[in-house]
């Protein structure tokens, strides 16, 4: 069976301040993809990253950046010098390959950032 | 382009009372999938059609739901009679390879 914990509810960061949110998944499968999305009070989901479990090397994108650690089952998001825009419930998501179209998303985790 | 839509965004309904949700997707896409998030919980998978057709219906909670697409163009999600469980947040997305687009979501509360 396929699970995903994302065990940290809310984290309330000062603007600038670096954090990080944690993604713990579990598959039997050893081909699968990751995914990250950003839910903003308007609430659609908007896609961040997806990465192959072939592909274990760390990714940034500006002040995003994502670390995959096969070894641990762990797909951690980090965001520098985070900004009030940053705000938002964050999701982390797995996909096996044989079933594409079936998202396992984790409980989400709400980031507060403040002025 | 235009999102995937839905419509309502928020819905508030007592219990025993029926309520339908509808999902545009993305013109064009052939892959149309409901999700749902309950109280602050995991989204979890509800199913999948591939144009007027249920792919993968196996996360569906019982037989109170039932989702159609017409014409393998929008689709709608019942819920008859809806109980307090049911109240959550649903959301649609649509996908013709890879990627999935999500909508906005339609806030369900039961009363």
């Amino acid at each position: 069976a396929q699970k995903v914990t994302q065990a940290q509810t809310e984290i309330s960061v000062v603007e600038k301040e670096d954090v990080t949110l944690d993604c713990v998944y579990e598959t039997r499968d050893t081909t699968y993809y990751l995914f990250w999305y950003k839910q903003p009070p308007s609430g659609e989901l908007v896609f961040l990253i997806r990465r192959n479990s072939f592909d274990e090397q760390n990714e940034i994108s500006g002040r995003y950046s994502w670390n995959f650690q096969k070894s641990t089952s762990s797909f951690n998001f980090t965001i520098t010098a985070s900004q009030v825009v940053d705000s938002a419930v964050y999701f982390c998501a797995l996909v096996r390959v044989d079933n594409f179209n079936k998202f396992y998303f984790g409980s989400g985790t709400k980031l507060n950032v403040k002025p | 382009e235009a999102g995937v839509t839905q419509f309502p965004s928020h819905s508030v309904i007592e219990k025993g009372q029926t309520v339908t949700l509808r999902c545009d997707p993305i013109s064009g896409h052939d892959n149309l999938y409901w999700y749902r998030r309950v109280m602050g919980k995991e989204i979890k998978f509800l199913l999948h059609f591939v144009k007027e057709s249920k792919q993968d219906e196996s996360g569906m909670p019982n037989n109170r739901f039932l989702a159609e697409r017409t014409g393998g163009t929008y689709s709608t999600l019942k819920v008859q009679p809806a109980e307090l469980e049911d109240s959550g947040v649903y959301f649609c997305a649509s996908s013709q390879v890879g990627e999935q687009f999500f909508g906005p979501g339609t806030r369900l509360t039961v009363l």
